[in-house]
């Protein structure tokens, strides 16, 4: 069964807390992604990668980091540099540069 | 900064109706063009993908991209109350693997 896991689902951080979340995907693609979405807003770029090993900056990289050592796995970390890291985070895979992209079902992330 | 213009909506549909999302897109290198559907709370789901000029039909949806005018569409046939939703165009930006999504059109079809 293929498909994009995310997790933790719901994620509660303490401020100057950093937090990893994670990303699984078993469909063999080669791209990956994280986007964050606000209220009422659409969703931007932090950070995506093409290949093992290889990422770059999105959007709004600032206070996010990445990780490429599997082609399965593409965590991020949300560390306390994130002013305000409250928001609904998606990861996204892709086979090639003009296929689709699929979604996992997303971590909501929510600063106490 | 290359972006997709989609309208804010909120649009609504009576049941059975026909539902119009509207998208423009300002990369002219832009060569993949996609819907996505946001049930409130979800993750999107992708919904169609085009690449060429002209119309591309599945089920109930049709999509529309005419390159020429920067401009995609997507048609909702007998609207169901379960499409009730934000649709998201998203495009991917020329010469790069990254997609650009448009801030999503809110439709909800009423009973």
């Amino acid at each position: 069964d293929g498909g994009i896991t995310q997790s933790p689902k719901y994620l509660f951080r303490k401020e100057g807390q950093n937090v990893t979340l994670s990303c699984e995907q078993n469909l063999n693609h080669d791209a990956m992604y994280w986007y964050r979405q606000d209220p009422g807003q659409g969703l931007r770029l932090i950070y995506y990668s093409q290949i093992v090993n290889d990422f770059q900056k999105g959007d709004i990289a600032e206070g996010y980091s990445v990780s490429r050592e599997k082609k399965e796995s593409f965590p991020l970390t949300v560390t306390s540099a994130q002013k305000n890291p409250t928001a609904f985070y998606l990861c996204a895979s892709r086979r090639g540069a003009f296929d689709e992209q699929f979604f996992g079902p997303g971590t909501r992330l929510t600063v106490l | 900064q290359k972006e997709v213009e989609q309208n804010s909506g909120p649009l609504s549909v009576p049941e059975g109706a026909i539902a119009s999302l509207n998208c423009t897109y300002s990369d002219r290198g832009s060569q993949s063009f996609f819907w996505y559907r946001q049930y409130s709370g979800k993750s999107p789901e992708l919904i169609m993908s085009i690449y060429s000029n002209g119309d591309k039909e599945d089920g109930r949806f049709t999509a529309q991209l005419n390159k020429a005018s920067q401009y995609v569409s997507l048609l909702i046939r007998d609207s169901q109350p379960s499409d009730s939703a934000t649709y998201l165009c998203a495009v991917t930006q020329g010469g790069s693997e990254k997609l650009v999504f448009g801030k999503g059109t809110k439709l909800t079809v009423n009973p």
